[in-house]
């Protein structure tokens, strides 16, 4: 079966630090991969999404990026964090087809900017 | 762009009471709509999928129905418990690299249900 693992699971890091957050998915193959984010109490946010190997599409101008290195292999990267960068941090993959495209996440890393 | 409202941010109803959520959607027509639950600190769990040319489709106590000329989805509860307190979100495709691989949510609603 499919599964998705993303970490770490929780941060402090201080403004102007740099982030790496990562995330894998195992039992497919060349899934679409996504970053979302979760401010307090709001929506989910998508960030970026990636339909195969170094192809990576923005959704939100910030200061973060994305990389897919590997086919199930997803990053999401800053080089120097905000105060608004904190959130909740949610990666995701699903198999596209014309007769659906359901989503599955991962456990969320909680980021906290100081 | 593609803009999803669902219209209430927080709901709260008696249990054993049918628990109905309003998803609405401007600037598109999604081949499908999705609904998720949420639960505190975690990420969204896949509920129902329906489709342009479905009306309806049911899941044990969950329905949900899909009205493209209104651009809505109702998302019910019946019989509702206190362990369906959470946050449902609902979702739609948008245009990207394929038809399929762009997904977009609404902000959710908060349910509780009192016991």
């Amino acid at each position: 079966s499919q599964t998705i693992h993303q970490w770490p699971a929780t941060l402090v890091q201080p403004v102007g630090s740099p982030l790496s957050l990562e995330c894998t998915v195992e039992g497919t193959s060349n899934p679409n991969l996504y970053w979302y984010r979760q401010a307090a109490g709001r929506g989910l946010q998508l960030l970026f999404y990636s339909v195969g190997i170094g192809q990576i599409s923005s959704e939100v101008p910030q200061n973060l990026s994305a990389s897919r290195p590997q086919d199930r292999q997803f990053i999401l990267s800053s080089k120097k964090l905000l105060l608004s960068d904190s959130g909740f941090y949610l990666c995701a993959w699903s198999v596209g087809s014309h007769s659906g495209n359901t989503i599955y996440f991962g456990e969320g890393s909680w980021l906290t900017v100081v | 762009s593609q803009k999803i409202e669902q219209n209430s941010e927080a709901l709260n109803i008696q249990e054993g009471k049918t628990a109905t959520l309003t998803c609405n959607y401007t600037n598109y027509s999604p081949a499908y709509l999705q609904w998720y639950r949420q639960d505190p600190g975690r990420g969204p769990v896949f509920l129902l999928l329906i489709r342009e040319n479905e009306k309806e489709k049911r899941k044990e106590r969950l329905k949900v129905t899909f009205d493209t000329t209104l651009k809505q989805s109702l998302f019910h509860i019946t019989a509702s418990q206190p362990a369906d307190s959470a946050t449902y979100l609902c979702a739609l495709d948008a245009p990207g690299y394929s038809s399929a691989s762009k997904i977009i949510f609404g902000s959710g609603t908060r349910l509780s249900i009192r016991p």
